[in-house]
């Protein structure tokens, strides 16, 4: 069973940059899309988008530009990467894992997610 | 963008109940379907995929139907660990997901 787990900083402040890592153990990154997902109060659950282990990616066009995903294949790891984040971005980020074609977004394995706030 | 609904959002019942929640696509999602379940401080875990196929850690009592815009997920007696809010999502052109349906104790 693959094990997935976020990592990075909990509080970011206003119009600066949000990185995350997740970090995939008991299985390989090779194949597969790799998503992230976010929850929110007033948002409920969002798709961010995926990349694949080739590094082909799709974004929510919602996100209107600010969002970068880059990936490790040595590491195991992917990564996301949102610019001028706003309060609207408070969140719990999941990562998670979809299937080996790009149509088959069901996300079969899930990180535990990371809460992320807005610190001033 | 496909935008889906769900109804009812709360859903109060019994142990042994029969229950049925629905989710609607703005528009035809052919069987790109799935629903989860989330229980509170927990990731989302799937629980059916091409709108009636069960994960294999699914108990029979869950069930998922439908097709194009119109699906629903029955618990046909549901059990204490049932109580969560569950949510479909539609994969058919990107992926939205539904507001959730929280089944709470009656």
């Amino acid at each position: 069973q693959v094990q997935m787990q976020e990592s990075g900083p909990g509080l970011v402040k206003p119009s600066e940059t949000l990185s995350l890592t997740c970090t995939v153990s008991s299985g390989s990154i090779n194949s597969f899309y790799w998503n992230w997902i976010r929850l929110s109060p007033g948002r409920g659950l969002e798709w961010i988008g995926y990349i694949s282990y080739s590094g082909a990616t799709k974004y929510n066009p919602s996100l209107k530009g600010r969002v970068t995903f880059s990936v490790d294949t040595s590491k195991n790891q992917f990564s996301l990467t949102l610019k001028s984040v706003t309060a609207a971005d408070t969140a719990v980020y999941y990562c998670a894992r979809a299937g080996i074609v790009e149509w088959d977004l069901r996300f079969d394995s899930w990180g535990q997610g990371t809460l992320v706030s807005l610190s001033s | 963008d496909i935008q889906m609904t769900q109804s009812p959002s709360t859903l109060s019942a019994s142990l042994g109940d029969r229950v049925t929640m629905t989710c609607r696509a703005s528009q035809g999602v052919s069987n790109s379907l799935a629903w989860y379940q989330q229980k509170p401080g927990r990731a989302p875990k799937l629980l059916i995929y091409k709108a009636s196929g069960l994960e294999t850690w699914v108990p029979p009592r869950f069930s998922g139907s439908g097709s194009g815009t119109e699906f629903s997920l029955t618990i046909t007696s549901l059990q204490p660990d049932d109580f969560a809010t569950y949510y479909c999502q539609q994969y058919y052109d990107g992926v939205t997901f539904g507001q959730g349906t929280k089944v709470e104790i009656k």
